[in-house]
């Protein structure tokens, strides 16, 4: 069974554009959620899918956004890109909703960002 | 609201050697409480969680935690470890009801010194 994959691995971009990255979840998970990850933050919790319907949202600006298409896979944007936004953007993927017992996340590599 | 603190950044470990890496968490209601691996360049992956009974739980590559209500701690713990435990570990927890999100702690990082 294949694990989740995100695309692309390393992405740079300059303040101001925008960017998408892209995740596929396991084969038969519903649920995708995105993380930010900084050194010293940790993992800051951007947004949930589940069945294309966005089920939580964490603390970030709209600019970051996201969706999930019928077959589970999901992307994530961010617009107007600051030199902030640089950090590794972490997709997981679940067979259950959050919410259930026998949630447990499997994590993509991640897409590496960096913002000029 | 949860949150979580790992008060430790780093931790450098002889081999072969006991770890313990700390876990504080903050809720007003019942959690489950999680940790999870991250091997370089490589995406996170669970370890062990606490959703109910036994205080102690035994994970995977021979950690376990032990929940503690009263400390609100959850500290992970090898009796001996290997080069590669070299990692990154996490701490997270969530509320144990409804469709709420994990929150992860910032991170210890484990070396293991030869």
């Amino acid at each position: 069974k294949a694990g989740v994959t995100q695309t692309p691995r390393y992405l740079i971009k300059t303040r101001g554009q925008q960017v998408t990255l892209s995740c596929s979840p396991i084969s038969g998970h519903r649920s995708v959620s995105w993380y930010q990850q900084t050194p010293g933050q940790g993992l800051q919790f951007l947004f949930e899918y589940f069945s294309e319907t966005q089920r939580n949202k964490g603390n970030f600006p709209g600019r970051f956004s996201g969706r999930q298409f019928s077959n589970s896979r999901s992307e994530m944007n961010v617009s107007t890109l600051e030199l902030g936004d640089s950090a590794l953007y972490l997709c997981a993927s679940s067979s259950a909703g959050t919410g259930s017992t026998n949630e447990k996340l499997f994590f993509g590599s991640g897409t590496q960002l960096s913002v000029l | 609201a949860q949150s979580v603190t790992q008060l430790d950044s780093q931790v450098p470990v002889f081999e072969e050697a006991p770890v313990e890496l700390r876990c504080n968490y903050s809720s007003s209601v019942s959690v489950y409480l999680f940790w999870y691996v991250q091997y370089p360049n490589q995406g996170l992956q669970l370890l062990l969680k606490y959703l109910s009974g036994s205080t102690l739980v035994k994970g995977i590559n021979g950690f376990e935690a032990e929940f503690n209500k009263s400390q609100t701690s959850f500290h992970l713990r090898k009796p001996s470890v290997h080069i590669s435990d070299t990692a990154e570990y996490f701490c997270a927890v969530r509320h144990n009801f409804g469709n709420e999100k994990l929150t992860f702690g910032t991170g210890t990082r484990l070396t293991i010194i030869p």
